[in-house]
Parts: structure tokens; sequence; C-alpha cells
């Protein structure tokens, strides 16, 4: 159980042009979901706390123009990177937590290899 | 706020070696610790976990303590594989569901 799944899990895309990456959960409810970023040989950096139904809480320092999350529905949550640049190219992973706090173990997507070009 | 060091890599052992990675963190409150595995190109996979102090989190052979009066989890296992070779994090998380990482400690299992 807590499986998280996240498409897709590479893209190339062009600078100027916008993304959007998912996570779901696949096998319970997620009432809140979390959203980070990896750059090369280093660690993963939160960049926004998303909870169903409300709008994001962004990290400091992290723009929330350019890096659009919804949260729609318990088993589904969205990140858009918007007019992409190559400095965006990074690995995003997503977490998820359950609505009983059963997901303390914070299960993690797959991640997302985001390359512009 | 909350923080996690981790050893600095790059580790390299020689298969059937000893692993220690160190991992000592700052948190306010009781947050659970964890230690993630990421292999090349892939995503994060959950090694272990505990969840309160003295709770030993166990799995593959691998294994960490979670030491309250030493703030560390340091993870162990007494025989590395080949296999083995991978980044490995160490993380705390909150009640509130976010994790704090450490910054990642590549090991190479030569044979």
């Amino acid at each position: 159980g807590a499986v998280v799944s996240q498409h897709p899990s590479w893209v190339i895309c062009k600078s100027g042009t916008s993304v959007k990456i998912e996570c779901r959960s696949l096998d319970f409810q997620a009432t809140t979901m979390f959203w980070y970023r990896q750059f090369p040989k280093q660690s993963l950096m939160l960049m926004a706390t998303s909870n169903e139904g409300s709008k994001a809480t962004y990290e400091q320092g992290v723009e929330k123009d350019k890096f659009l999350i919804n949260h729609a529905s318990l088993t589904l949550s969205t990140l858009t990177v918007t007019s992409a640049h190559p400095e965006d190219s990074s690995f995003y992973i997503c977490s998820a937590r359950g609505s009983q706090n059963q997901n303390y173990g914070y299960t993690f997507g797959s991640g997302t290899r985001l390359t512009v070009v | 706020g909350n923080s996690v060091t981790q050893m600095e890599g790059p580790v390299t052992l020689s298969e059937e070696a000893f692993l220690t990675i160190n991992c000592t963190y700052t948190a306010t409150g009781y947050p659970s610790l964890f230690w993630y595995v990421q292999y090349p190109g892939e995503g994060l996979q959950l090694l272990l976990k505990a969840t309160k102090a003295d709770d030993k989190g166990s799995n593959k052979g691998f294994e960490a303590t979670y030491r309250k009066e030493t703030t560390s989890f340091h993870l162990e296992k007494g025989s590395v594989q080949v296999s083995d070779s991978a980044v490995y994090f160490c993380a705390l998380g909150t009640n509130a569901g976010k994790s704090t990482f450490g910054d990642g400690t590549t090991l190479t299992v030569k044979p």
C-alpha cells in the first residue's frame, strides 16, 4: 500500500513552453502533497506544500507564478513549470501524506527529470 | 529550524565490508527519522525508518537506531554488496508532513 505515482518520468521541452507533472496517490487519499526539487548531485529541497482544495504554500525563494501547483482532488496534485528555461532543468519529486496520518513515512513518487533545451 | 547533517561522501568500500554512514539532526519536537536510497536515474525509495527514540529501523540488512541523546540516526550494514551502490539520504519528518533531507552520501561498492 501507500503508492505514489508520478508522471511523466522524464520530459524534454523547449524554452518558453510549459510542462505539467502529475503526482497521484494510488491507494490512499492524500490530503497533503509535497513537491521537491533536486539539482544534480545535490539534496532535495522542498518547493511547496499542497493541500487538497486550497492554495499551495511555497517555500521562500520559490516563484509561485513559475511553479503552479494544483491539488484539485484527494488523489492528484499537479506541478506546472510555466515558461520553462534551461535553469529549470532538474529532478522533481513529489511525496504524499494520508488523511489519517497513516503515511507519516512519506511515500515518494519516482520523480520526473525535466530537461529544458 | 530543522536540519540534517550527513556524513560527506563519496564512500568507497570493497564487497563484504562494514558500512557506517553518520547522520545527526536538529529538530524541534519529536520527528521521525528516515533513510532513503536513490539508485542512478531513479526516485527515492524508503529504506528504513524510526518514529521514536530508541526505535531501530531495519531493512535489507541495513539498520539505524534513533538516538535522542546524541540526536543521531547512523546507518549501518554488516556486509555490503555491489548492488548497494547508490546515494543514501538521511531525513527527518515532522507531523506536518514536511521532510528535511541531508545532502546525501554516495556509496560505491567494488567487487
